[in-house]
């Protein structure tokens, strides 16, 4: 039963333009949310989260929108630029949980 | 400059052998993770410990095992009795119950014989 969904494997982006991965859920009891980012080969590193009382946390060229009642959250990316292209994870954790369920995961290609 | 020790980076061995891929972590954080990747699918998690000589179950315990003897490191055991052990490992650190996201080693690729 897979949790945490992420309904899109890939996107491609042109340079500059906004970048949206989108992620849904089914656990009503998550209550934090996180976006990851990866390169091959590499660990998961940690780009921004919210928090079930928020509906919009922004930092710099990243901004995580949730929706709770449709359970769903996104991740707006812009400007894009070629850095960003990776695979990208969203992740959900419940109250007083410290263990985090992962969605499948979205590889962001950002074109020159 | 702190952070998580994945090691080694690709690791290969023969069927039927047990292997252990190391974490150690030097950020003094209380909880510490395992979890698997494998194409096309998000991480899961295999076991994790949130304090020394305590750990619990994830979601695909079976054949794995681990220890937690010092809190800055946290040993993962891939027996014999995993059926499909290749695949990209990832340990993880946060401290305990905060908000603080996990932190990622940069991993351990397993490739068996």
């Amino acid at each position: 039963d897979q949790q945490v969904k992420q309904n899109s494997p890939s996107l491609s982006v042109q340079e500059g333009r906004i970048s949206i991965l989108n992620c849904d859920y089914t656990n009503s009891m998550f209550d934090y949310f996180l976006w990851y980012k990866k390169y091959p080969a590499e660990g998961p590193t940690f780009l921004i989260s919210i928090s079930s009382i928020k509906d919009k946390n922004e930092d710099g060229r990243f901004t995580v929108f949730l929706n709770k009642s449709a359970k769903h959250l996104s991740l707006h990316i812009v400007p894009s630029q070629p850095g960003d292209s990776a695979v990208y994870f969203c992740a959900a954790r419940g109250a007083g949980n410290e263990k985090l369920t992962f969605g499948t995961g979205t590889r962001l290609t950002i074109i020159p | 400059d702190g952070g998580i020790t994945q090691s080694p980076k690709y690791l290969f061995r023969k069927e039927g052998q047990n292997v252990t891929l190391s974490c150690e972590q030097n950020l003094n954080h209380d909880a510490m993770y395992w979890y698997r990747q494998d194409p096309g699918q998000g991480l899961r998690l295999i076991y994790y410990s949130q304090i020394v000589n305590d750990f619990q179950k994830g979601d695909i315990a079976e054949g794995y095992s681990v220890s937690r003897e010092k809190k800055e490191s946290f040993p993962l055991t891939v027996t014999s009795a995993q059926k499909n052990p290749t695949a990209f490992y990832l340990c993880a650190s946060t401290p305990f119950y905060s908000n603080q996201p996990q932190h990622f080693g940069d991993g351990t690729r397993l490739s068996i014989l």
